[in-house]
Order: C-alpha cells, then sequence, then structure tokens
C-alpha cells in the first residue's frame, strides 16, 4: 500500500488552464505539505496544513489554492496555469508533534508541464 | 536567513567512500537532516542529527555536524551503485519547529560508477 499517493503523476497541459492534483496518505497523519521541485531541483515548501487547517503558507500566488477535505487529503488547485508552473510537486505528511525531527513522508511527485 | 547550499554533483567508483557536504545559515537550527531522491520517486529521510551532536554514525552513514562553520556533511562508505540518487541537506529554520517546515539545499547528484 503506497503511504503518500498523488495523482496524477503527470500533467501535461496548455497555458491559462485550470488542473488540480490530488493527494491522499494512509499512515494516519495529521499535517500535509506541498512542496514544489524546479527544474534545478530546488524545493521550496508551498503549504502546509494540519487537520485541516492551513499552517503555512509561502507566498504561493494565489492562482494555487490548496483544499484540505479531511486530514488524510491535501488537493492542489491551479488557475490560469503559466509556464514557470511547470515543475514536480510534492506531496508529504507527517505527524504534528513529531515535526521536529523533520521527518516527512513522501509523495512521488506530479510532474507537472505548462505548454 | 533561510539558505542551504550543496555542490550539486559528486561521481565515485563503486566501493570507496562518498562525502557529500552542505551549508547552512541558521545557527539556531535544532535539527538538520539528509534526505535521498532515487530517480522518479519521491525523497526519504536518510537520517538526521541534533545540534548538539558532532557525530552520528549509522550503519555505512556517517554524518558530522561542525556549528561553528555551519557545516554538515555526510559520508557513505563502500558506496554501492544503489546508493546512486539525489542527496538532500535540510533544516527547520527558527522559528518554524513543530510546523514541518523544511529549508532543503539545492541537492548534491551522487553518481556511482561500476
Amino acid at each position: 500500500d503506497t503511504a503518500v499517493s498523488q495523482t496524477p503523476k503527470y500533467l501535461v497541459t496548455q497555458m491559462g488552464n485550470d488542473k488540480s492534483i490530488k493527494c491522499e496518505q494512509n499512515l494516519g497523519h495529521d499535517t500535509m505539505y506541498w512542496y514544489k521541485q524546479d527544474s534545478k531541483k530546488f524545493l521550496k515548501i508551498m503549504f502546509s496544513y494540519n487537520n485541516k487547517e492551513l499552517i503555512i503558507n509561502e507566498t504561493v500566488p494565489n492562482r494555487f489554492s490548496p483544499k484540505s477535505p479531511d486530514k488524510a487529503h491535501l488537493n492542489l488547485h491551479i488557475n490560469s496555469l503559466e509556464l514557470g508552473d511547470s515543475a514536480v510537486y510534492f506531496c508529504a505528511s507527517s505527524q504534528y508533534r513529531q515535526t521536529n525531527t523533520g521527518e516527512l513522508f513522501f509523495g512521488e511527485g506530479s510532474r507537472l508541464t505548462v505548454l | 536567513g533561510e539558505d542551504v547550499e550543496q555542490s550539486l554533483f559528486l561521481s565515485v567508483r563503486e566501493g570507496d567512500s562518498s562525502v557529500i557536504n552542505c551549508t547552512y545559515t541558521d545557527s539556531s537550527s535544532t535539527y538538520l537532516y539528509w534526505y535521498k531522491q532515487e530517480p522518479g520517486a519521491g525523497l526519504q529521510l536518510l537520517t538526521y542529527i541534533f545540534s548538539n551532536m558532532d557525530m552520528k554514525q549509522d550503519q555505512r552513514l556517517t554524518v558530522l555536524l561542525n556549528k561553528k562553520d555551519k557545516h554538515l556533511s555526510l559520508r557513505i562508505a563502500d558506496t554501492q551503485t544503489g546508493d546512486s540518487a539525489i542527496y538532500f541537506c535540510a533544516e527547520i529554520p527558527h522559528g518554524s519547529s513543530n510546523t514541518g517546515k523544511l529549508i532543503f539545499g539545492q541537492g548534491t547528484t551522487l553518481q556511482v560508477k561500476p
């Protein structure tokens, strides 16, 4: 069973479109994250949710809207896609009380290509 | 500030030791981490070190921490082809403990030649 699963794994779309990436974790964790990895492998946090509540929003454009229907799911919706949004988006989860140990469990990533 | 830097590439022969280096800026980081990313996969926590330690050993892995120079290194003994991956150094910046926010370096691609 995959612990943190994301769909789709690959997404190719045109500029201006709206798309969503879904994430689910079956680890019973209460904190979930979205990280963005660009073409140079830089990995930066975008959002963090704890038990459906937004904790971190790292000055991400408001075209990006995360939604957490429950603590096992964190979806990412992106409006009006731009070329610069092309990246690999990683979902991750952790136990809130153990976040200081830095152990995040990552999904396999969703590669978004905007043409 | 929040900044973690690593060299981009390291190539070694199978059986040699690999040393991956990292410098960080936040001297108040409580923990420092090494993550491994295999091709096409997400990151996995490899090991971490508490800031009051100088060294941590875990089988083939040795982590060295020099707090004065804000330098962290990961040594892999007897490197195998299966160790080929990208290795990320990371820290939790000051004021972000209990949020899980990690600042990652750019990653060092380790290539192991047979």
